[in-house]
């Protein structure tokens, strides 16, 4: 149990355009699901929360016009990357929990965003 | 401002050896702690929770705690070179979503 799958895998865009990522919890709802962004090298940053039903919460310094979260059901969040830029360039990672009173994250396979 | 300090490394053992990864923490209050490993390229595995003060042990894997000292920390025990790999330790921050606070990852080569 506790799947999370996240698509595309990679994408390749043209600066200015927009990129959605999906991540889906396979086996379990998730009323909370998180987006992290990693740098080559670096760790994982949390950019967001994303909860069923309302607004996501974001964390200091993040673009919420930019990066903008929609956790339409129980399921599913998508993070759509807007006007990407090649600094936008990065590992996104989404992560869900089984149910708010267990801690643990599980992660989806990431997507690798190139902006050219 | 909630921290978690690990050694960013390369930690680099030989084959059998144990190898020996270290975290701390900033937040008191934290009740669960986490190990990650994550390959190159790919997203964080979950290999290891630990929520007691003392030891936890999962194959060749053990996890220790400390909470008076803040402490965490991953043993592998008869390491392979399959265990290269970056080691995240995580801890909930209690403030909210009790959203993972990750550390810098230390990087374990093993090398035969």
């Amino acid at each position: 149990g506790a799947v999370v799958s996240q698509h595309p895998s990679w994408v390749i865009c043209k600066s200015g355009t927009s990129v959605k990522i999906e991540c889906r919890s396979l086996d379990f709802q998730a009323t909370t699901m998180f987006w992290y962004r990693q740098f080559p090298k670096q760790s994982l940053m949390l950019m967001a929360t994303s909860n069923e039903g309302s607004k996501a919460t974001y964390e200091q310094g993040v673009e919420k016009d930019k990066f903008l979260i929609n956790h339409a059901s129980l399921t599913l969040s998508t993070l759509t990357v807007t006007s990407a830029h090649p600094e936008d360039s990065s590992f996104y990672i989404c992560s869900a929990r089984l149910r708010n009173r267990d801690v643990r994250a599980f992660f989806g396979q990431g997507t690798r965003l190139t902006v050219v | 401002q909630k921290e978690v300090e690990q050694n960013s490394g390369p930690l680099s053992v030989p084959e059998g050896a144990i190898a020996s990864l270290n975290c701390t923490y900033s937040d008191r209050g934290s009740q669960s702690f986490f190990w990650y490993r994550q390959y190159s390229g790919k997203s964080p595995e979950l290999i290891m929770s630990i929520y007691s003060n003392g030891d936890k042990e999962d194959g060749r894997f053990t996890a220790q705690l400390n909470k008076a000292s803040q402490y965490v920390s991953l043993l592998i025990r008869d390491s392979q070179p399959s265990d290269s790999a970056t080691y995240l330790c995580a801890v909930p921050f209690s403030g909210g979503y009790n959203k993972l606070i990750f550390g810098a990852g230390t990087r374990l080569a093993v090398h035969p």
